[in-house]
């Protein structure tokens, strides 16, 4: 069945400092990849996305990396800051009948002032 | 208007009882969804709506219900719940095509009793 796997879980970076987190998926008919952040108690948000028609794309300090041949999407945040601290979550979408949204286990980005 | 809106945002409920969730988005949006969130796990899929009409049916136990009377409103009914259903209980939407943002309310944070 569809799957998508999330690494590393927890990640504990320094202010300034890059942080990067990888994802794989299983299911080679996905085509829409997002990114979610979820702060403590609050909704997920949409912060980056890449459909499979591109290899990059970058939003100030975040850029996602997608490699359809070997299913692997991966999210960089440079100068990290403390407000970055939540958890992110990869996802990727496939249609199904209807629109399916498949989360990795996310991870839970600490950034130490 | 970007926002989902659900009712209630906390409910506490008895084993025996019967109480519905609420979600609401006036972006136009023809898929709507349904997902759980257990603590310090991802958000997991339990239905998908589209044009109304119910197209994704994860396997979700009987006792949970989903209902979409219009374009613009969709309901989760619960009836006869245990205790290992307490959780968040989010509802997104988004454009009914592939590739596309799904955009998630504050969820509902239901705990039975």
């Amino acid at each position: 069945g569809e799957n998508v796997e999330q690494h590393p879980s927890t990640l504990s970076v320094q202010e300034g400092d890059s942080a990067v987190i990888k994802c794989t998926y299983s299911d080679s008919a996905s085509n829409y990849f997002p990114w979610y952040k979820q702060e403590l108690g609050k909704r997920p948000q949409l912060i980056i996305d890449i459909r499979s028609n591109v290899g990059e794309k970058k939003d100030q300090r975040i850029a996602v990396t997608l490699n359809k041949t070997a299913k692997h999407f991966s999210l960089h945040i440079t100068e990290t800051q403390p407000e970055d601290s939540a958890v992110y979550f990869c996802a990727a979408n496939w249609e199904i009948g209807g629109f399916k949204t498949i989360f990795g286990a996310g991870t839970r980005l600490f950034v130490k002032a | 208007d970007t926002e989902v809106t659900q009712t209630p945002k906390h409910l506490v409920m008895g084993m025996t009882n019967k109480k519905s969730l609420k979600c609401e988005q006036h972006m136009g949006h023809r898929a709507m969804y349904w997902y759980k969130q257990k603590a310090k796990k991802p958000p997991e899929l339990m239905f998908v709506y589209s044009y109304e009409k119910l197209s994704i049916n994860e396997s979700v136990p009987s006792r949970f219900s989903p209902e979409c009377p219009n374009s613009s409103l969709l309901n989760l009914h619960l009836h006869a719940l245990q205790p290992e259903d307490s959780a968040l209980y989010l509802c997104a939407s988004s454009q009914a095509r592939e590739n596309t943002e799904a955009f998630f309310g504050q969820g509902t944070r239901l705990t039975v009793v």
